[in-house]
């Protein structure tokens, strides 16, 4: 299996609500990313957790929360969103230690849209 | 700070065709990975090829090679016999040992295939 999974595909919510993405892989993977894209922009890094533990925080805002409950599974809690968080939410892992062929796996994305 | 660039917004090739996208990178470091990733549109990214900066030979990958000038710091993709489904969004990134979870992302370039 080499598939990195994201649920919702598409998430539409209110600057009020709270809504969680989430992200699972079963590659043996220790290391799994949160990465924010724009149209047409790279990917822009947000949070990267190392065996379970967060390793970097882009200074992300704090109405994103990420979790990572186990080494499979990632969540990204979000809370009082603005429209301007409106996105594409890309997942993905990677084997560790960062050996030189540790390619990133992605996920295909969640779309998200701020009302 | 390590930085990369894409100086090609966009691009056209006819099927069959070959076509090159560049990459430029700056860095003070002597090992290094790059890697070109593909993006469809409205698709997940995947790896295309990878190239380590300490192996002088060019990596290659089916109708995929890459021109490394480790000197120039230069790291183009060159795509031979262009498919239609070769159309999408290439991302050029830089991965250095010291910070290795972390990818730098070039601006990316737009590749259409006319048929």
């Amino acid at each position: 299996d080499t598939e990195v999974t994201q649920t919702p595909k598409h998430l539409v919510m209110g600057m009020t609500n709270k809504k969680s993405l989430k992200c699972e892989q079963h590659m043996g993977h220790r290391a799994m990313y949160w990465y924010k894209q724009k149209a047409k922009k790279p990917p822009e890094l947000m949070f990267v957790y190392s065996y379970e533990k967060l390793s970097i925080n882009e200074s992300v805002p704090s109405r994103f929360s990420p979790e990572c409950p186990n080494s499979s599974l990632l969540n990204l809690h979000l809370h009082a969103l603005q429209p301007e968080d409106s996105a594409l939410y890309l997942c993905a892992s990677s084997q560790e230690p960062a050996g030189s062929y540790n390619e990133q796996f992605f996920g295909p994305g969640t779309r998200l849209t701020v009302l | 700070a390590q930085t990369v660039t894409q100086s090609q917004p966009e691009m056209s090739v006819q099927e069959a065709e070959t076509v090159t996208l560049s990459c430029t990178y700056d860095t003070s470091e002597s090992d290094y990975y790059l890697f070109w990733y593909k993006q469809p549109p409205s698709r997940q990214m995947i790896l295309v090829i990878r190239q380590e900066a300490y192996k002088q030979q060019n990596a290659t990958e089916n109708r995929f090679s890459v021109n490394f000038q480790k000197a120039a710091k230069s790291f183009s993709l060159k795509i031979s016999d262009s498919q239609l489904g070769d159309a999408a969004m290439y991302f050029c990134a830089y991965r250095s040992p010291q910070y290795g979870n972390k990818l730098v992302f070039g601006a990316g370039t737009i590749l259409r295939v006319k048929s």
